[in-house]
């Protein structure tokens, strides 16, 4: 089946600098993605669609100076955490739709820990 | 979008089946309900999606109600490894440039 790939898993990373989180769709094209962030003990709140080859939509709340996204490829899509801070700490995870699926099921990545000290 | 309300929380026993019902009184006529499994630090899992009637699988069935205003989760026979948090999402299919939103899912707990 379809398969979203995150990476990195995990990355520990100092006040003040940024960091950059990929996902990857392997065996599909994507012309969307979407990223959620997750709190401990919360729920997947949808930070942004990443659409490829034009500029990611934010929600609302969201910086997007602050979480800068590109979707250059149809199989590509970053995310960069700039400049973080201890309260950007969360668990990050992208999806993606295959659009031929039947009912356009959503996959998800495994997630990236973001820790920043 | 339709909004979407579970139980909290959920405790059973390994061995009982689970059934977990998902309220969603705004289900537009294209929508589809999707459930979705979570592990800690882990992103969620697909287990079912359905329109109407029945939906069948090897882990689980989901039962949907003519008005569709609900649905309900059937977990037969639960086991340990079942215990996770379980999203039930309401949208529109084969719209690929439409995310899906969750609510607050239920966290099931399974023991021996």
């Amino acid at each position: 089946g379809a398969v979203v790939s995150q990476h990195p898993s995990w990355v520990i990373c100092k006040s003040g600098t940024s960091v950059k989180i990929e996902c990857r769709s392997l065996d599909f094209q994507a012309t969307t993605m979407f990223w959620y962030r997750q709190f401990p003990k919360q729920s997947l709140m949808l930070m942004a669609t990443s659409n490829e080859g034009s500029k990611a939509t934010y929600e609302q709340g969201v910086e997007k100076d602050k979480f800068l996204i590109n979707h250059a490829s149809l199989t590509l899509s970053t995310l960069t955490v700039t400049s973080a801070h201890p309260e950007d700490s969360s668990f990050y995870i992208c999806s993606a739709r295959d659009g031929q699926g039947i009912g356009g099921e959503l996959f998800f990545g495994e997630g990236s820990r973001l820790t920043v000290l | 979008l339709a909004k979407t309300t579970q139980p909290i929380s959920m405790d059973s026993y390994e061995g009982q089946e689970v059934n977990i019902t998902c309220s969603h009184n705004n289900i537009a006529t294209n929508d589809y309900i999707t459930w979705y499994q979570q592990f800690p630090s882990q992103g969620p899992r697909f287990i079912i999606q359905g329109y109407k009637t029945k939906v069948t699988n090897e882990v689980a069935s989901l039962f949907i109600p003519a008005d569709r205003k609900s649905s309900t989760l059937s977990l037969p026979r639960v086991s340990l490894s079942d215990t996770a948090v379980y999203y039930c999402l309401v949208g529109p299919a084969n719209q690929a440039g439409t995310a899906l939103i969750f609510g607050k899912g239920t966290t099931l707990s399974v023991s021996s």
